[in-house]
């Protein structure tokens, strides 16, 4: 069975460039998740879709990152315009329960963003 | 946001038995706790979830005491295979609701 696939891998651009993120969760996954993961800190939530709805957004800086899910299956991160502390991973992690208390998250691989 | 919070690093040699502590005081109710193992350039990779008291599964035991405000993961006879990053997962009360929040990692070195 296929993982939770990400792209790019690697993003390198200049502050106040835009970019996006790509995710494919698992088959099947309802729920998707959006992280970000600063160095030697753990991953921070940005967004979480249960199918196409967007059911908590609250730490998603609005003015500059945006996030869709059309279709309910794959779904993009972007940020326009990008700034040096965006600098990070972006994680996004997909599971089969419906905001259920017990849930198992699969991760992807992540992309490495760095910001100039 | 409240913090969950883990000892930064620890250190073991092969073949002994690793307990690493995460204190979550605002765990939700009926939350679980779930640890995850992260390699260098990899996503977090689900360990053990548990609610109370004790599970154990092929890789690990979770040791949760009666007031779930903490929880350890036992890793018995950890290889040098086992360095990596360890988080715990928990749903934290905050005022805007209930949110899974990440501990803040412990990494373990494993020598010879």
């Amino acid at each position: 069975e296929a993982g939770v696939v990400q792209s790019p891998r690697y993003k390198i651009i200049e502050k106040k460039q835009p970019v996006a993120f790509w995710c494919n969760p698992i088959s099947g996954h309802n729920t998707l998740y959006w992280y970000r993961q600063n160095l030697g800190q753990g991953p921070e939530l940005l967004i979480r879709y249960e199918n196409e709805e967007a059911v908590d957004d609250s730490q998603l800086p609005k003015d500059r990152f945006s996030a869709e899910r059309l279709k309910g299956v794959d779904s993009t991160l972007k940020i326009q315009p990008a700034e040096l502390g965006d600098s990070a991973v972006y994680l996004c992690a997909s599971s089969s329960r419906l905001g259920l208390a017990n849930e198992k998250l699969f991760f992807g691989s992540g992309t490495q963003l760095s910001v100039l | 946001l409240a913090k969950t919070t883990q000892p930064i690093s620890m250190d073991s040699y092969e073949g002994q038995e690793v307990n690493i502590t995460c204190s979550h005081n605002n765990i939700a109710t009926n939350d679980y706790i779930t640890w995850y193992q992260q390699f260098p350039s990899q996503g977090p990779r689900f360990i053990i979830q548990g609610y109370k008291t004790k599970v154990t599964n092929e890789v690990a035991s979770l040791f949760i005491p009666a007031d779930r405000k903490s929880s350890t993961l036992s890793l018995p006879r950890v290889s040098l295979s086992d360095t990596a990053v360890y988080y715990c997962l928990v749903g934290v009360l905050t005022g805007g609701g209930n949110k899974l929040t990440f501990g803040t990692g412990t990494q373990l070195k494993v020598e010879l």
